[in-house]
């Protein structure tokens, strides 16, 4: 089945690296995708990866996928309080098929 | 580049009333779907539309129904609105016909039901 998952929460401090997790069971998962939603607006694409790719690096993202796992991380350095929000890991089988969130991680960044 | 648009971005209704949401895809996209994200919630998908024809099914609820139009514009209608249909709606596209392109998503239509 169809399914992903995510912890809820994150703290950490201003300049640290955050990681968030996610871990997923579809293994056709072509795309594999993190959004950002802060609070009352919509889904922001920050960085998607291929089912093909181990990883992916954009600036101050950096996204590793361990398919054996079926294991998704994304990685900001240099956390800044603007990086506060929701983070929701995804994964699509691409062109024609719906996109599967999961719960989305909140990430607090203290000043 | 263009992008999804939605309209309206915000709607109040009442209880019991319908509301009908619209969604306009990027230009040549042949696909489109529907999203829910209630409070603190992770967007739900609803139901998808290829060329004009209904494609997948999610937690559509039957109070609602959704078309994609001649122009690939897609509609999502809500009748006997309840409190808890408040949520913000989402709309994304993609093309199908070109091997391994991602859904763009628009930013949504915020639904207040009083």
């Amino acid at each position: 089945g169809e399914d992903v998952e995510q912890s809820l929460f994150l703290s950490v401090r201003e300049g640290d690296s955050s990681v968030i997790n996610c871990t997923y069971t579809d293994s056709s998962s072509t795309y594999l995708y993190w959004y950002k939603q802060e609070p009352g607006a919509g889904l922001q694409l920050l960085t998607y990866i291929f089912s093909n790719m181990d990883m992916k690096q954009d600036q101050r993202l950096t996204v590793l996928l361990n398919k054996k796992d079926k294991h998704l991380s994304l990685r900001i350095a240099d956390t800044q309080t603007g990086d506060s929000a929701i983070y929701f890991c995804a994964e699509s089988m691409g062109g024609g098929f719906k996109t599967i969130f999961g719960a989305g991680t909140r990430l607090f960044v203290k000043a | 580049a263009a992008g999804v648009i939605q309209s309206p971005r915000h709607l109040i209704k009442e209880k019991r009333e319908t509301a009908t949401l619209k969604c306009y895809p990027i230009p040549r996209h042949d696909t489109v779907y529907w999203y829910q994200q209630g409070p603190g919630q992770d967007p739900q998908f609803l139901i998808s539309f290829y060329e004009k024809m209904q494609s997948d099914k999610g937690s559509i609820p039957d109070r609602f129904s959704a078309q994609q139009f001649s122009d690939y514009h897609s509609e999502l209608n809500m009748s006997s609105l309840e409190l808890g249909d408040s949520a913000l709606y989402f709309c994304a596209s993609s093309a199908r016909t070109v091997a391994n392109t991602e859904a763009f998503f628009g930013q949504g239509t915020r639904l207040t039901v009083v």
